[in-house]
């Protein structure tokens, strides 16, 4: 089964310290999402790519946050100068859309739990 | 900030019976989706109704949808104590936002 994966699962961390997440989508796929979700809430959109080209981001997000997807392919996020408020589960997600606005079914990665202490 | 809810927030209901879940939003859309949750497989998606469909079916599951009042509801029919999880429904909403609720809560007791 080749579905999205994320690395690592878990995440424990300190406050202050810097943390990269990757997310791998389906093959095929050419976008790719991530989203934060804290418990008891829905996913919170963070960010998207099309191909290599990040088409939006969130206004929630902090300037501490920036993602990358330098070769269409696997995409990075990384959190600078962790903060407790950082500590969710960070979703990655990938759809295959062809010339549309809208997203079509995205796949779910199992998602990387962070913990900043 | 999330726009639109799911209602209710928490259903508890008995195998066999019915579930019937809302959601409501802001803003147009394409499509709107169903998703479920749950601990053992993540987000998984359910159902996908465009603004043109009024409602649309998959397996035990039925979704409406009414662009008029901004809302749509998922039934799921014969509820299985699988089908326990966290329901979302999710839409793009304008400049390029992903949405999703805060979700229904769903618990079928065996």
């Amino acid at each position: 089964d080749t579905g999205v994966s994320q690395d690592p699962r878990h995440k424990i961390t300190k406050r202050g310290q810097n943390v990269t997440f990757r997310c791998d989508p389906i093959s095929e796929h050419n976008r790719l999402y991530w989203y934060r979700q804290t418990l008891g809430q829905g996913p919170e959109f963070l960010t998207y790519f099309q191909n290599e080209a990040q088409l939006e981001k969130s206004r929630l997000l902090s300037d501490r946050f920036s993602a990358e997807r330098p070769k269409g392919s696997f995409s990075t996020l990384e959190i600078q100068r962790t903060e407790q408020g950082d500590s969710a589960m960070y979703l990655c997600a990938s759809s295959l859309e062809v010339g549309s606005l809208s997203t079509d079914t995205q796949y779910f990665g199992p998602g990387t739990r962070l913990t900043v202490l | 900030s999330q726009q639109g809810e799911e209602d209710p927030q928490a259903l508890s209901i008995q195998e066999g019976e019915n579930a019937t879940m809302n959601c409501s939003y802001k803003t147009s859309i394409n499509n709107l989706q169903w998703y479920r949750q749950n601990s053992g497989r993540g987000l998984v998606h359910l159902i996908l109704i465009r603004s043109n469909e009024r409602e649309k079916h998959s397996g035990r599951l039925r979704v409406t949808l009414d662009t008029s009042k901004k809302s749509s509801s998922l039934l799921i029919t014969a509820s299985r104590a699988a089908d326990t999880a966290s329901y979302f429904c999710f839409r793009w909403t304008g400049s390029y936002q992903l949405t999703f609720g805060k979700g229904t809560k769903l618990s079928v007791i065996p």
